[in-house]
């Protein structure tokens, strides 16, 4: 199984702020990652798709890079609304698995 | 508009079966690959399995290989998860879920069902 080694697991930050957030698959997955926003009670959704593709809708400041092995999640400015659980996805191969979670808190 | 809404769930006891439903409208579920994915609350995201629009090829995660079977009805536009010889760590939040194709990420989710296993 391809193993996606998601960082950090949390993090505080202030509105404002510029966050990353890393995933890292244990062997080369093309760019066949999505990235997707969970806010509590509710269902993921996406964000962004094929590693760098924003999703219709979702705003600018969100942006995706990497290819293979090592792909970023950018907020350029984060947003009140963004204080969510962040998580990577691999489609590349089965079985389907996600990165452990980013929680980004309120500083 | 895509939409997806999941029901079924409940509590019921170690060994026992239980079946999640799916029902989808804004598209046709036999034109697109469907998962199930689970959710223990407070934890991460675990991919179940899989149904593909491709002579309908399934695949399971393996904790839930021989027990659980996904398949589809065209005529209510619904996907399932049929979920045999329970265990207490099936506990999760059951999301459907489309993606465009089985190689393709999820697209959409539903708002999930929850299934709590306990004597």
């Amino acid at each position: 199984d391809i193993q996606m080694t998601q960082s950090p697991s949390s993090l505080s930050a202030s509105v404002g702020d510029r966050v990353t957030i890393t995933c890292r698959a244990s062997q080369g997955i093309r760019d066949d990652l999505a990235w997707y926003q969970q806010t509590p009670g509710k269902a993921p959704k996406r964000l962004i798709y094929a590693a760098s593709s924003l999703e219709r809708g979702v705003p600018s400041r969100f942006s995706g890079s990497g290819s293979g092995t090592e792909f970023t999640l950018t907020i350029s400015s984060l947003q009140p609304e963004d204080f969510a659980v962040y998580y990577c996805l691999q489609h590349n191969t089965y079985p389907l698995t996600f990165g452990g979670g980013t929680k980004v808190e309120i500083k | 508009q895509v939409h997806l809404v999941e029901s079924g769930g409940g509590v019921v006891q170690p060994g026992k079966s239980l079946r999640l439903s799916c029902a989808a409208s804004g598209f046709t579920v036999s034109s697109y690959a469907m998962h199930w994915v689970r959710q223990v609350p407070g934890k991460g995201l675990e991919w179940v399995a899989l149904l593909s629009y491709v002579a309908d090829q399934a695949d399971y995660a393996d904790p839930v290989k021989g027990r659980f079977v996904v398949s589809r009805d065209r005529s209510t536009n619904t996907f399932f998860l049929q979920m045999d010889n329970l265990r207490v760590d099936d506990s999760a939040v059951y999301y459907c879920a489309r993606a465009q194709s089985a190689y393709a990420g999820v697209d959409y989710w539903g708002q999930g069902t929850l299934v709590a296993v306990s004597s």
